[in-house]
């Protein structure tokens, strides 16, 4: 089946740190990749997707890139802030089944802790 | 987190008992789903919904029952509560026409004693 391995935290950086989180899938069909963030207490959000391979997902200066060779969808922020302090999720949706071409189930990586100080 | 809601937000249960946790949404969207979020182990998808009058189990689905008679509502019940099922719980929707982006509820903590 399908799965997601993202790198284990807790993650600690400074602010202004190079933030690199690591995500590999597998997959059997073409997936969709995700990143999701989690605030403190809040639901989650969608932080950036791509949806097939070379493409690269950004938003917020997070930047993802869909790279089929390796299964990897690696999360970076070239400098990170205090307010970047959340968990963070890897995901992939599953490839198309069932009539419609609808994409529907995710699944998930078991989050990464990131903690940035002052 | 706009156009999905659940209520409530916060619940504390005695083993044995039941109740249903309450996912709205006024978005259209075909597909709703429900995942249980646990420390190390990241969401798991306990019951899902690809239109109203469909329901299929995900990873999970032991002890929870869903049902779907409207597309806007999607109600997740515990049957009778254990300690295991102590978790937060998040439900989804996706619209099918406009990509594959799902959006999130913003979680019912739940708590088994």
């Amino acid at each position: 089946g399908n799965s997601v391995t993202q790198m284990e935290g807790p993650v600690t950086l400074s602010e202004e740190a190079f933030l690199t989180i690591n995500c590999t899938y597998t997959a059997t069909g073409y997936p969709s990749l995700f990143w999701y963030v989690q605030y403190p207490g809040e639901g989650l959000q969608l932080l950036l997707k791509a949806t097939k391979a070379d493409d690269k997902g950004s938003n917020k200066g997070f930047e993802a890139t869909y790279r089929k060779e390796t299964t990897s969808f690696h999360l970076e922020k070239g400098s990170v802030q205090v307010s970047d302090s959340a968990v963070y999720f890897c995901a992939l949706s599953d490839p198309a089944m069932g009539s419609g071409g609808s994409n529907y189930k995710l699944t998930f990586g078991k989050g990464t802790l990131l903690t940035v100080n002052p | 987190n706009a156009g999905v809601t659940q209520t409530p937000k916060f619940q504390v249960l005695k083993t044995g008992q039941s109740m249903t946790l309450q996912c709205a949404q006024d978005m259209n969207h075909e597909y709703m789903s429900w995942y249980r979020q646990d420390p190390g182990m990241g969401l798991r998808l306990i019951h899902y919904s690809v239109g109203a009058g469909i329901t299929d189990q995900g990873e999970v689905p032991n002890g929870y029952n869903v049902s779907r008679s409207t597309t806007e509502d999607f109600p997740l019940r515990l049957l009778s509560a254990a300690p295991s099922q102590t978790s937060v719980y998040f439900c989804a929707t996706k619209d099918r026409l406009s990509g594959n982006t799902i959006y999130f509820g913003e979680g019912s903590w739940l708590t088994v004693v």
